[in-house]
């Protein structure tokens, strides 16, 4: 089956460092995803991850491991436009099949 | 360039009430999705397509039929409503399906069945 976890709520202070995990157990793998989405709004792409590894991108790090069908996405210096929802999505081997989890809603505080 | 646009934002339906979302786009996109978001359920893909003329069911297409007569057009079609599709409606589009391509996404349309 598909089934992707993300903590549900994180909270963290401005100007700190927040990683958000996302463990997966699908069908077939072709690249996971990182998505920010805040209230009311579309989601906007992140990141994309297709080998083991750190992928770097200004204040936003992924982190993939295929074999423990782990990643993370690390927010450093946390800013207040920062507080939106983070969404992970694997992208399978059939198709266009896009599974995305839950979401993690982050808070960060003054 | 608009992107990736939705029509409409927002509607109320009764049951058995039929209607069309469109979604369109201006970035001579391939691929097209349709997406519904639920609370603590993430995005579940309805339906896609890989090109003009073409469309393929996704996680839950049941309830919806889609058709994509013009490249830059997606129509998303409702029936017959049920409450259950009370949803927000997320379209987005990508270049190709290869690996590393993102999707764009709409602005979204929140429906509401009564």
């Amino acid at each position: 089956g598909q089934n992707i976890d993300q903590p549900t709520e994180m909270t963290a202070t401005e100007g700190a460092i927040v990683q958000i995990n996302c463990t997966y157990q699908t069908s077939g793998f072709n690249g996971l995803f990182w998505y920010q989405q805040h209230a009311g709004e579309a989601p906007t792409f992140l990141s994309y991850n297709v080998l083991d590894g750190l992928e770097e991108k200004g204040r936003f790090s992924s982190f993939l491991s295929r074999s423990k069908g782990y990643s993370y996405l690390l927010l450093k210096e946390l800013q207040m436009k920062d507080s939106a929802s983070y969404l992970c999505a694997v992208k399978d081997n059939y198709g266009q099949n896009f599974v995305f989890g839950p979401g993690t809603r982050l808070s960060v505080l003054p | 360039n608009a992107g990736v646009t939705q029509t409409p934002k927002f509607r109320v339906l009764k049951t058995g009430q039929s209607m069309t979302l469109l979604c369109a786009q201006d970035m001579n996109h391939e691929y097209m999705y349709w997406y519904r978001q639920d609370p603590g359920m993430g995005l579940r893909l309805i339906h896609y397509s890989v090109g003009e003329g073409t469309t393929a069911k996704g996680e839950v297409p049941d309830g919806y039929n889609v058709s994509r007569l013009k490249k830059q057009n997606f129509l998303l079609g409702l029936e017959s409503a049920a409450p259950s599709q009370t949803s927000v409606y997320f379209c987005a589009s990508s270049w190709s399906g290869l690996e590393y391509n993102e999707q764009f996404f709409g602005p979204g349309t929140r429906l509401t069945v009564l």
